[in-house]
């Protein structure tokens, strides 16, 4: 099984509705777990950190759900620019790295 | 501006023949690391550096090389580049890993082509 794994979609979305994808990992001792997000041909930037159970950020809201080992990105009233690919991330445990899931491509349709 | 810069960021080279990619970055960073990016296997990690002086290998350090005598420089070497070395690269840097806690900021990339 991967560390880190994601639905890679496409998903393609109407502007306006909520659309939402998860991460699963693999490692049930992983403590932070972070959302990228990639536009086309342009690198990652954080777009949330995913401590605890979740975190809400206007639109956006992660959770987390250690019993079952998965991350959750949800976005609300989604927009054209949110169109990207969305990374799951999971933060360093023991040796040092961050470990990238392959990531889910998202399309909002006008 | 707070940034982490590569050069280039377009390459096309020859089989063997030595490059060097640079990156650097103006945060006084600890942490920066290497990654490559290609379809369907999404970011794996080459090298990573904890501090000056401090190297390690990532998931996939074979064919590649790196150096941290500076803390704002982290050089990507190739000593013999191959075909299968054709990707996307990214450099990135934190102030550190420390909890996991730390935002990762990116370099705009470099594509490499190996012929």
């Amino acid at each position: 099984r991967k560390e880190v794994e994601q639905d890679p979609g496409p998903f393609n979305v109407p502007e306006g509705a909520t659309v939402a994808f998860n991460c699963t990992y693999s490692n049930s001792a992983s403590q932070s777990f972070f959302w990228y997000r990639q536009d086309c041909r342009k690198e990652p930037k954080l777009l949330m950190s995913v401590y605890s159970s979740g975190n809400e950020d206007g639109r956006f809201t992660a959770q987390l759900n250690r019993a079952s080992q998965y991350i959750s990105l949800l976005i609300r009233d989604s927009k054209l620019s949110d169109s990207a690919t969305y990374l799951c991330v999971r933060g360093p445990f023991g040796n040092e790295k961050l470990t990238f899931g392959t990531g889910t491509r998202l399309t909002i349709i006008p | 501006e707070a940034q982490v810069t590569q050069n280039p960021r377009y390459l096309i080279t020859v089989t063997g023949k030595k490059l060097t990619v640079t990156c650097s970055q103006n945060m006084n960073h600890e942490y920066m690391s290497w990654y490559r990016q290609d379809p369907g296997l999404g970011l794996r990690q080459i090298y990573y550096s904890m501090n000056v002086e401090v190297t390690d290998k990532g998931d996939v350090p074979e064919g590649y090389k790196v150096s941290r005598k500076e803390k704002r420089n982290f050089p990507l070497i190739l000593e013999s580049p191959s075909p299968n070395q054709t990707s996307l690269y990214f450099c990135a840097s934190s102030l550190g890993l420390a909890g996991g806690r730390e935002t990762q900021y990116f370099g705009p990339g470099t594509r490499l082509l190996v012929l």
